[in-house]
């Protein structure tokens, strides 16, 4: 069965600092994997997806994710944290046409 | 991109009350949507599938007695909250992939969410 696992529950950085938000999958095959933000009391947002190809995957709001097949990860990155990134932010995992499975999300505070 | 909408996005009923939430795909036509109930500070977890002209398929541990999915058309997909009680209390959320599946055919659209609120 797939799963997802964020190992962060919460983290906090200084803003201007940079991010990096882990994931690891487990999945027989390649996985389609994504990154959502999800905003206080707000539905999901899709910051950046992985199909296939260039393993290093850009998105919105200066996101980056990179696919390390080796290590099952996928690592969402970003080199200058803004206050408004703080939010929880969930990696996920899917095949085909199937529904996506979540990780347990990691929460994000930006400090000044 | 696509658009999911849900109606309403707040909902506040009392105890033994039921509740329908609406999920419409606005620009594209999805056979299947998925239910999908968010509890405070937690993941999201897959309640059902809902196919249009089938019987939904629920996750186990939903009751789908207590959780009527409805499938009606190729843009609509509503689920009930039947006799809700305090516990039911939490965020539902909708999504609805569009394409038929495959290598960059996957991508879920999500809906923005419904607060419910059993008092």
């Amino acid at each position: 069965a797939q799963s997802v696992t964020q190992p962060d529950i919460h983290i906090t950085v200084s803003e201007g600092a940079s991010l990096e938000l882990r994931c690891n999958y487990s999945y027989g095959a390649t996985p389609y994997l994504f990154w959502y933000v999800q905003s206080p009391g707000q539905g999901l947002q899709l910051l950046l997806k992985y199909f296939s190809g260039d393993t290093l995957v850009q998105g919105i709001k200066g996101f980056e994710a990179e696919f390390k097949r080796s290590q099952s990860s996928f690592n969402l990155r970003k080199p200058s944290v803004h206050w408004s990134d703080a939010a929880e932010y969930f990696c996920a995992v899917a095949s085909g046409n199937t529904p996506l499975v979540f990780g347990k999300g990691t929460r994000l505070s930006v400090i000044a | 991109g696509a658009v999911v909408s849900q109606h309403p996005s707040w909902v506040i009923c009392k105890s033994g009350t039921s509740v329908k939430i609406e999920c419409r795909s606005l620009d594209f036509q999805a056979t299947t949507m998925f239910w999908y109930r968010q509890f405070p500070k937690q993941s999201l977890m897959l309640m059902a599938t809902s196919n249009e002209g089938s019987k939904a398929t629920y996750e186990q541990g939903v009751e789908k007695d207590k959780f009527l999915i409805n499938h009606a058309s190729l843009t609509l997909s509503t689920l009930t909250v039947t006799s809700a009680h305090p516990e039911d209390s939490s965020f539902y959320i909708c999504s609805a992939p569009r394409g038929a599946g495959g290598p960059g055919n996957n991508e879920q659209f999500f809906g923005p969410g419904t607060r419910l609120t059993v008092l």
